[in-house]
């Protein structure tokens, strides 16, 4: 039981580049996330999935789109990367009304 | 809108006891969390309380709920060096749901 596995662990990009991080869990969670961890500012939601085939934008949507490919994983895709996505990305999982999200080890971004 | 607020930073010395503090806006917010950060590593659920409660206490965590105020409070009896992180509440209006996130605690005990 791996819980929720995120990959790649780092990634650098230039300006305008797109690529995707992916996001796995295994415990048959109906709910994932995707959050942004900037200096000082706590995690912030990006984009969240209630349910398989299900996606709603979170507080800080703009510039990212996600897929939500089957229970399991919840991708999140940067089209065409800027340096103020340069950030550690968080995803989680939850199952309604037990009490925690269980989060990945996070993705460290660096867009120059 | 919801805004979660924490101090950015504490120091403590071996043995005492560390008090990490966070006020929220939403009085509708039925779960409140504290999540622990260690370098390099995601989120960990410490603790969490329902809006009912005043008090919750496990092991060496003490929190404290004044829903009047809309305060609340991470005390950690005896803390360690392994305590040292940077520590999180977090509100949300149902279990298991969306979380708002305050922007951390960075909690640095001293030998």
């Amino acid at each position: 039981n791996a819980g929720v596995t995120q990959t790649p662990k780092f990634q650098v990009l230039k300006t305008g580049q797109s690529m995707t991080l992916q996001c796995a869990q295994d415990m048959n969670h109906n709910s994932m996330y995707w959050y942004r961890q900037d200096p000082g500012m706590g995690l912030r939601l990006i984009y969240y999935s209630a349910s398989e085939g299900t996606t709603d934008k979170g507080e800080v949507p703009n510039g990212y789109n996600v897929s939500r490919l089957n229970k399991r994983e919840f991708s999140l895709r940067l089209e065409s990367a800027a340096p103020s996505q340069t950030s550690v990305y968080f995803c989680a999982s939850s199952e309604p009304g037990r009490e925690t999200q269980y989060f990945g080890p996070g993705t460290r971004l660096l867009v120059l | 809108g919801e805004d979660v607020e924490q101090s950015l930073f504490l120091s403590v010395r071996e043995g005492d006891s560390s008090v990490i503090n966070c006020t929220y806006t939403d009085s509708s917010s039925t779960y409140l969390y504290w999540y622990k950060q260690e370098p390099g590593a995601g989120l960990q659920l410490l603790t969490y309380i329902f809006s009912n409660m005043d008090m919750k206490q496990d092991q060496r965590l003490t929190v404290l709920l004044n829903k009047k105020d809309k305060h609340l409070s991470l005390r950690i009896a005896d803390t360690q060096t392994g305590d040292s992180a940077i520590y999180f509440c977090a509100e949300s209006l149902n279990a298991g749901n969306m979380l708002t996130f305050g922007g951390g605690t960075r909690l640095m005990v001293k030998p």
